[in-house]
C-alpha cells in the first residue's frame, strides 16, 4: 500500500521554465511533508518542507503548496536551471509519532535542458 | 552530510552468505534509520533506532536486523542474503530540525 504516490517517474523541461513535480498521500494523519533532492551516487539531500497548517511555503526558487483536501502537495522550481537536474522524492511524516519515520513516494527524475 | 559515513560503498555477494553493512555518525544522532532504494519504490524504511540498543522495525524488515551497540554505529545484517536484497542501502540520522534526515551515501548490494 503505497502511502505517498508520485505518479510521474521522470519530467523533461527548458532551461528557465518552470519546474512542477506532483506527489499525492492518502493518510490523512501525515501532518508534515518533504521534499528530497538526489545526484547519482549520493545521499538525498533535504529540499523544503511544509507543515499541514499552511497551504505554501517558499524559500528561493523553491515553493511546496500543500492542498489537504485533495491530499496533493506540489513543488515549483522556477526558474529551473541544469543543476536542477535530479531525482526528486516527496516524503510524508505524522509528527504525532514520536520516531518520526518518513513515508516516501517513489521520486521522480527531472531532467533540465539547455 | 560528511557526518555519516557507510561501508562498504559496493558488495557483491552469493546467495546465501550473510552481509553486514555499517553506518558510522560523527553528529551524535539520537535517532537513525536504515532504508533501501529500489526503481519504482523510491525508499522505504527496513529499521530504525531511537537510542543504543533501542531498536524498531520499518515496512520492509523481513530478512534483515540490525544493532546499535553505541551512538555513533548503527549496523544492518543480512543474516542469509537473496537476490531479493539487490539494492541502494541508505542510512540517516535525525536532525533537530522536523522530518530532516541527514543521508550517508549509500551501499550498493549486489546479491548473486
Amino acid at each position: 500500500d503505497q502511502q505517498v504516490k508520485q505518479n510521474s517517474p521522470s519530467l523533461s523541461v527548458q532551461e528557465g521554465r518552470i519546474s512542477i513535480l506532483n506527489c499525492d498521500y492518502t493518510n490523512s494523519m501525515f501532518d508534515y511533508f518533504l521534499w528530497y533532492k538526489k545526484y547519482p551516487a549520493e545521499g538525498p539531500t533535504f529540499l523544503i518542507s511544509i507543515s499541514s497548517i499552511k497551504d505554501k511555503n517558499e524559500d528561493g526558487r523553491f515553493t511546496v503548496f500543500l492542498n489537504k483536501s485533495a491530499k496533493h502537495l506540489s513543488l515549483h522550481i522556477v526558474p529551473s536551471q541544469p543543476g536542477d537536474s535530479a531525482v526528486y522524492f516527496c516524503a510524508a511524516l505524522n509528527r504525532n509519532q514520536g520516531a518520526q519515520k518518513l513515508v516516501f513516494g517513489q521520486g521522480t527524475r527531472l531532467t533540465i535542458n539547455p | 552530510d560528511a557526518g555519516i559515513t557507510q561501508s562498504p560503498r559496493h558488495k557483491v555477494t552469493e546467495t546465501g552468505t550473510p552481509v553486514t553493512l555499517r553506518c558510522h555518525q560523527t553528529e551524535n544522532h539520537r535517532y537513525m534509520y536504515w532504508y533501501r532504494q529500489d526503481p519504482g519504490h523510491g525508499l522505504r524504511l527496513i529499521h530504525y533506532s531511537y537510542g543504543v540498543k533501542d531498536t524498531d522495525k520499518g515496512e520492509v524488515s523481513d530478512g534483515y536486523s540490525v544493532s546499535r551497540s553505541k551512538t555513533e554505529d548503527f549496523l544492518l545484517t543480512l543474516e542469509s542474503a537473496t537476490s531479493s536484497q539487490t539494492s541502494v542501502y541508505f542510512c540517516a540520522g535525525r536532525g533537530t530540525n522536523t522530518g530532516e534526515l541527514f543521508f550517508g551515501e549509500g551501499s550498493r548490494l549486489t546479491v548473486l
